[in-house]
């Protein structure tokens, strides 16, 4: 099955800084690239997404790019704030609808 | 619009009791899932739906646990009898169309702790 795996575990950055997370996965079917903050106690939200046909997305300060060759993602976020501080999660989804995730990376944004 | 709507949201049991964990999905939303999530750990999929049916359950326990979609809205998770290994959060999330690669959205998740 599908294995998607996420680095790093976790991630502590200066504010204003940028910060980097890269995802790979393993299975050729995947076409859809969501990307969750997560608050504690809170639901995951999508912060950004991706799909298959397209190698960079951009929204405000965060970023995501995607290889298709080389099976790998990645989110960028720049001029990072406080609140940006939380787990973030990959995904991969294929068209049927299958989907796996990352197991999370913690960033830290230090004031 | 209300978004995906969990209950209850925190549930204490001891072993071998059971559970049930109830998820409204978004209007419209012809596929649900149900994550378990554990601390420290991202979202792993139990069941997928598409309408009723119920298309992915190859990773859901299915001697303890089941669940059902009636009518393709509403479903419900049950876990019986529920082991220590058990504690998590079950989160359920929906997406617009089936087959397609729509925004997933989360309900906030129901935390199960078995003492």
């Amino acid at each position: 099955g599908e294995n998607v795996e996420q680095h790093p575990s976790t991630l502590s950055v200066q504010e204003g800084d940028s910060a980097v997370i890269k995802c790979t996965y393993s299975d050729s079917a995947s076409n859809y690239f969501p990307w969750y903050k997560q608050e504690l106690g809170k639901r995951p939200q999508l912060i950004i997404d991706i799909r298959s046909n397209v190698g960079e997305k951009k929204d405000q300060r965060i970023a995501v790019t995607l290889n298709k060759t080389a099976k790998h993602f990645s989110l960028h976020i720049t001029e990072t704030q406080p609140e940006d501080s939380a787990v973030y999660f990959c995904a991969a989804f294929t068209n049927a609808g299958k989907s796996t995730f990352g197991d999370g990376t913690t960033l830290t944004v230090k004031p | 619009e209300a978004g995906v709507v969990q209950s209850p949201r925190y549930k204490i049991i001891e072993k071998k009791q059971p559970v049930a964990f109830w998820c409204n999905p978004i209007s419209g939303h012809n596929t649900l899932y149900w994550y378990r999530q554990n601390l420290g750990q991202g979202p792993e999929l139990l069941i997928r739906y598409e309408n009723e049916e119920a298309v992915d359950d190859s990773q859901l326990p299915k001697d303890r646990f089941s669940a059902e979609r009636l009518k393709g809205v509403d479903s419900t998770l049950k876990i019986q009898p529920a082991e220590l290994g058990d504690s998590a959060v079950y989160l359920c999330a929906s997406r617009q169309t089936s087959g397609r690669s729509g925004e997933l959205f989360f309900g906030e998740g129901s935390r199960l702790t078995v003492l």
